[in-house]
């Protein structure tokens, strides 16, 4: 069954620095998500991306953080100096948009099986 | 914006009782989702529900939708062990393809 896959699975890194999560989303889908969940809390949006742009951002997706295609597998979160309070799980999730025009889609989203990123 | 709120945010449970996880939006959603996620793992989607009395069970969970009180109901019936996990639910409004997650109910079933 296809899945959605991340790497790394585990990323520690030193405050200011910048790290790339990377996810390769189901192969047929259209849509590409990355939501975040700090230890024990809830699951949080960042950003949606579809057809090669950011559709929708939360208030958390400030200017540290961007996404990127960069080829047609891989979907990346860039986070440019990251912060202690980055650290969290990053999720990477993937939908496809079916149904017909003019019924409701369905946008089921796939999620992978994260990246722990500890900001030291 | 879309609020999500579930309760309980615990729930102990003994094997072979029955339960109810509530989860209640703030605004119109056109869509309500289920996950299941067990510590130290990703979200394992459950249920997705797209209309008003729309109902959908799974082997001991039954999920279903009153979009007009605006809540979301999840039932487990005669728990067993292995449904211990956190249940989130979430939804969708606006046509936006973001997902607002509530805070999540932590369940765990005694023998």
């Amino acid at each position: 069954e296809p899945e959605v896959t991340q790497t790394p699975s585990h990323q520690v890194t030193q405050m200011g620095q910048e790290v790339i999560l990377r996810c390769v989303p189901i192969s047929n889908h259209l849509y590409f998500y990355w939501y975040r969940q700090i230890l024990g809390q809830k699951v949080e949006f960042l950003v949606s991306f579809y057809n090669n742009e950011i559709s929708e951002k939360s208030e958390i997706f400030d200017d540290q953080f961007s996404v990127e295609r960069p080829d047609g597998s891989n979907f990346t979160l860039k986070i440019r100096s990251t912060k202690l309070e980055d650290s969290a799980m990053y999720f990477c999730a993937s939908s496809e948009e079916v149904g017909l025009a003019g019924e409701a889609s369905y946008n089921e989203q796939f999620f992978g099986p994260g990246t722990r990123l500890t900001v030291l | 914006e879309l609020k999500v709120e579930q309760n309980p945010l615990f729930l102990s449970m003994q094997e072979g009782k029955n339960y109810t996880i509530y989860c209640n939006y703030s605004t119109t959603s056109d869509r309500l989702y289920w996950y299941r996620q067990d510590p130290g793992k990703s979200l394992e989607s459950l249920f997705v529900l797209l209309s008003n009395g729309a109902v959908k069970q799974e082997g001991r969970l039954m999920a279903s939708l009153d979009t007009k009180a605006r809540l979301s109901t999840l039932h487990i019936t005669a728990a067993v062990h292995d449904l211990s996990a956190t249940y989130f639910c979430a939804g969708r409004w606006g046509g936006n393809n973001d997902m607002r997650f509530g805070a999540g109910t932590r369940l765990t079933v005694k023998p």
